[in-house]
C-alpha cells in the first residue's frame, strides 16, 4: 500500500495569487497523478508527473496555469497560478498500483477556495 | 478506456442490501472492472476489482456476467457510514503509470 500526505488540507486565497500544494508518498513511486474535483463533480485528471521529466497534461490543462514539480520519487507539488474563483476545487494527488496491489491510492485532497 | 454508465443516485435504509449496476458495453478483453468509494472530504478508496464471474471481499461483492457488459456492486447490510459516492471504472489494470479516469459516480444515501 501507499500512504499519501497532502498539504495544505485547505486554504482560502485571494484571486490573482498562487498556491502550491505538496504531496508526499511514504514509498518511492514512478508516477504521480494530480486530479481536480470541482464542487459536486467527479474527479478530472490534470496531469501525470514522472520523476525527472516534464509532466504530461490532459486536454484543458496547461503548464503555465498548473506547473508541477517532481524532484524525487516520493514528492511532487502542484501550483495553481493566478487563481480565479473558478479554480475553487479540491485538488488530489494519487499514485498507481504498487507491487502486487491492484489499487490506486489517493491523498486526502486540498480544498481550495478562491475569493 | 471503456465508457461507463451508472445511476446518479440511490437511496437506501440501514440494514438493506444495496446493488449498484454499472454498464460498460464497450469493455475490452484486457479491461478489469474496479470500484472506488469516496466519502466527503476524502480521496477515493479502492473497494473491489474483478474480471469475470464473482469477487467477494470483506467490504462488498462484485458480480460480472459472462458478457462482461455490465457489473453490479453489492453492499450487504448497509449502514449510515456507507453513505458515499461510488465510482465504477473500467480499464486495463496496467502498471503504476496508469491514471484512473473517473465517470460521474453514484451517490448512495443511507438513512436510518
Amino acid at each position: 500500500s501507499a500512504v499519501i500526505s497532502q498539504k495544505p488540507s485547505r486554504d482560502i486565497c485571494q484571486r490573482g495569487t498562487s498556491l502550491t500544494i505538496q504531496c508526499q508518498v511514504d514509498s518511492q513511486v514512478t508516477m504521480m497523478f494530480w486530479y481536480r474535483q470541482q464542487p459536486g463533480q467527479s474527479l478530472t485528471l490534470i496531469a501525470t508527473a514522472n520523476q525527472g521529466s516534464e509532466a504530461t497534461y490532459e486536454s484543458g490543462f496547461v503548464i503555465d496555469k498548473f506547473p508541477i514539480s517532481r524532484p524525487n520519487l516520493t514528492f511532487s507539488t502542484l501550483t495553481v497560478s493566478n487563481m480565479s474563483p473558478e479554480d475553487s476545487s479540491i485538488y488530489l494527488c494519487s499514485v498507481g498500483k504498487q507491487g502486487l496491489n491492484t489499487e490506486a491510492f489517493f491523498g486526502q485532497g486540498t480544498r481550495l477556495t478562491v475569493v | 478506456l471503456a465508457k461507463t454508465t451508472q445511476p446518479i443516485s440511490m437511496d437506501s435504509y440501514e440494514g438493506q442490501e444495496v446493488n449498484i449496476t454499472c454498464s460498460h458495453n464497450n469493455i475490452a478483453t484486457n479491461d478489469y472492472i474496479t470500484w472506488y468509494q469516496q466519502f466527503p472530504s476524502q480521496g477515493p478508496r479502492f473497494i473491489i476489482q474483478g474480471y469475470k464471474t464473482k469477487v467477494t471481499n470483506e467490504v462488498a461483492s462484485l458480480f460480472i456476467p459472462a458478457d462482461r457488459k455490465s457489473s453490479t456492486l453489492s453492499l450487504p447490510r448497509v449502514s449510515l457510514s456507507d453513505t458515499a459516492v461510488y465510482y465504477c471504472l473500467v480499464g486495463d489494470v496496467g502498471g503504476p503509470g496508469t491514471a484512473l479516469i473517473f465517470g460521474k459516480g453514484t451517490t448512495l444515501s443511507v438513512s436510518s
